[in-house]
């Protein structure tokens, strides 16, 4: 079975700063996906970015990137020049392909003024 | 750009009651997912489906869930007797599911509220 852990269930960071935040998988599959989920107070589901286990580059999308590195099974995302908007629950999630998400617990970040 | 649309945003149901939630997945996908979420848990699988049929369930998904896609464009979750328990936000998801594109988009949610 695949386990997703987030280490961190709540981070801060002051606006404009850069954080990161943790992720690591257990699989035993060498080809899936991974993603990070932004869900804001709102509390709708939304893509941040993705990654591919067979693409050695790590994804990359204006402010938020990841540094993925299979071997260690690890995948965390970091958020450069931080805004408010960005408070929200962050959550990993791993899918296998042609199978389900399976999401971590999740960590809560606020982005302080 | 696309999206999973869901009703109703919040539903409110007395414990025992049936109740019916409804889903649009984005046109041109083929997979359909119910995910649901206890309020500060994480996101929890409840179903896949793909050709009108279940493809795979989790334990949550007992005999008191059932899906539907009764005309081609809606995707429903029914459940037959609520219980206290199930009060959840409940999320639809679609994807397309190509060999490049494995994205899953989510819909906005309802709040399932059983008193």
């Amino acid at each position: 079975a695949q386990t997703v852990t987030q280490s961190q269930p709540e981070m801060s960071v002051q606006e404009a700063e850069t954080v990161t935040l943790s992720c690591t998988y257990d699989t035993s599959e060498n080809n899936y996906y991974l993603f990070w989920y932004k869900q804001p107070p709102s509390r709708q589901m939304i893509l941040v970015i993705r990654q591919e286990a067979y693409k050695q580059q790590n994804a990359t999308e204006n402010r938020f990137s990841v540094n993925f590195q299979k071997a260690a099974k690890s995948f965390s995302l970091k958020i450069s020049d931080s805004q408010l908007g960005d408070t929200a629950m962050y959550f990993c999630a791993f899918m296998k392909p042609g199978n389900q998400f399976y999401f971590g617990t999740g960590t809560s970040l606020t982005v302080i003024p | 750009e696309p999206e999973v649309t869901q009703t109703p945003s919040h539903q409110v149901t007395q414990m025992g009651q049936e109740v019916i939630l409804r889903c649009v997945p984005i046109s041109n996908h083929l997979y359909f997912y119910w995910y649901r979420q206890i309020l500060g848990q994480k996101v929890e699988f409840l179903v896949s489906f793909y050709n009108n049929e279940i493809s795979e369930k989790s334990e949550i998904f007992d005999d008191q869930f059932s899906v539907e896609r009764p005309d081609g464009s809606n995707f429903t979750l029914k459940i037959r007797s609520t219980k206290l328990e199930d009060s959840a936000m409940y999320f639809c998801a679609s994807t397309e599911r190509t060999a490049t594109n494995e994205k899953l988009f989510f819909g906005s949610g309802t709040q399932l509220s059983v008193l």
